[in-house]
C-alpha cells in the first residue's frame, strides 16, 4: 500500500547516456513534485504537474524532460546525462494545501 | 516568491536536552507551514503543519511548532531529546493557491548519549 513509489531506488550509469525515473502515486492528488536533492542536503524543487499540467518549471537543464500521463504518474527522463546529475531525486504529491508526500527517492549515480 | 531561511546547518544536544530547531520563513501572504524528518537513506516524512488556526501545532514524536507571524518563525522543539531523534530537520513553505512548496537548506540534529 506504498503511497508514493519511485523506481528504480538505485541507478548508476555513465556519462552521456539516457535515463529515466518512473513515479506512481495512489492517494489520488492532483499535483506531483519532482525534487533534486544534492550531496549537501538541499532540496531543489524541479518540476511541477497539476492533473497533468505542468506548472512549475524551475531553471533545469532541458535535458531534463518531465512527463506526466495522468494524474497518478509522473516520470522524469534525462538526457545526455553529465557528472553534476548525479544526486538524489525525489517524487512527491499533494492535494491542496496538504503536506507533501514523498516517495523514497532514486539514487542517480553518474561515472 | 515565498523562502526559509534555517538558522545552523548541524545542532548537537545531549539525550534529555531540549531541541530548538530555527526556521524563518519569508511570504508576502499568509503562509503555510512544515517540518520534515528525514532518516538516513530515507524520504522526507512530515512531523507536522501549521495552515491556520492555532499558532502552537505538535506534531509526531513529541515534537511541537509554534507559527510567530511577528517574528516570521516557526521554530521547532523538543523537550527532551531521544537517541532515535538524530536526523535531517527541513522547515517547508507554501502559499495557498500556489503549489510550490520551498525547503530550508535543512538542520542536522546530532543526539549525544
Amino acid at each position: 500500500d506504498t503511497a508514493v513509489s519511485q523506481t528504480p531506488k538505485y541507478l548508476v550509469t555513465q556519462m552521456g547516456n539516457d535515463k529515466s525515473i518512473k513515479c506512481e502515486q495512489n492517494l489520488g492528488h492532483d499535483t506531483m513534485y519532482w525534487y533534486k536533492q544534492d550531496s549537501k542536503k538541499f532540496l531543489k524543487i524541479m518540476f511541477s504537474y497539476n492533473n497533468k499540467e505542468l506548472i512549475i518549471n524551475e531553471t533545469v537543464p532541458n535535458r531534463f524532460s518531465p512527463k506526466s500521463p495522468d494524474k497518478a504518474h509522473l516520470n522524469l527522463h534525462i538526457n545526455s546525462l553529465e557528472l553534476g546529475d548525479s544526486a538524489v531525486y525525489f517524487c512527491a504529491s499533494r492535494q491542496g494545501n496538504s503536506p507533501l508526500h514523498f516517495g523514497n527517492g532514486t539514487r542517480l549515480t553518474v561515472t | 516568491a515565498q523562502s526559509v531561511t534555517q538558522l545552523g546547518s548541524h545542532v548537537s544536544v545531549s539525550e534529555g536536552a531540549l531541541v530548538l530547531l530555527r526556521c524563518n520563513y519569508s511570504s508576502s501572504v499568509p503562509p503555510y507551514l512544515f517540518w520534515y524528518v528525514q532518516y538516513p537513506n530515507q524520504g522526507l516524512q512530515l512531523l507536522l503543519k501549521y495552515t491556520t488556526g492555532a499558532t502552537l501545532v505538535k506534531g509526531i514524536n513529541g515534537f511541537e511548532a509554534e507559527f510567530k507571524k511577528s517574528e516570521t518563525s516557526f521554530h521547532l522543539t523538543k523537550p527532551s531529546a531521544h537517541m532515535s531523534d538524530a536526523a535531517e530537520y527541513f522547515c517547508a513553505v507554501s502559499v495557498g493557491g500556489n503549489n510550490d512548496m520551498r525547503f530550508g537548506a535543512g538542520t542536522r540534529l546530532t543526539v549525544k548519549p
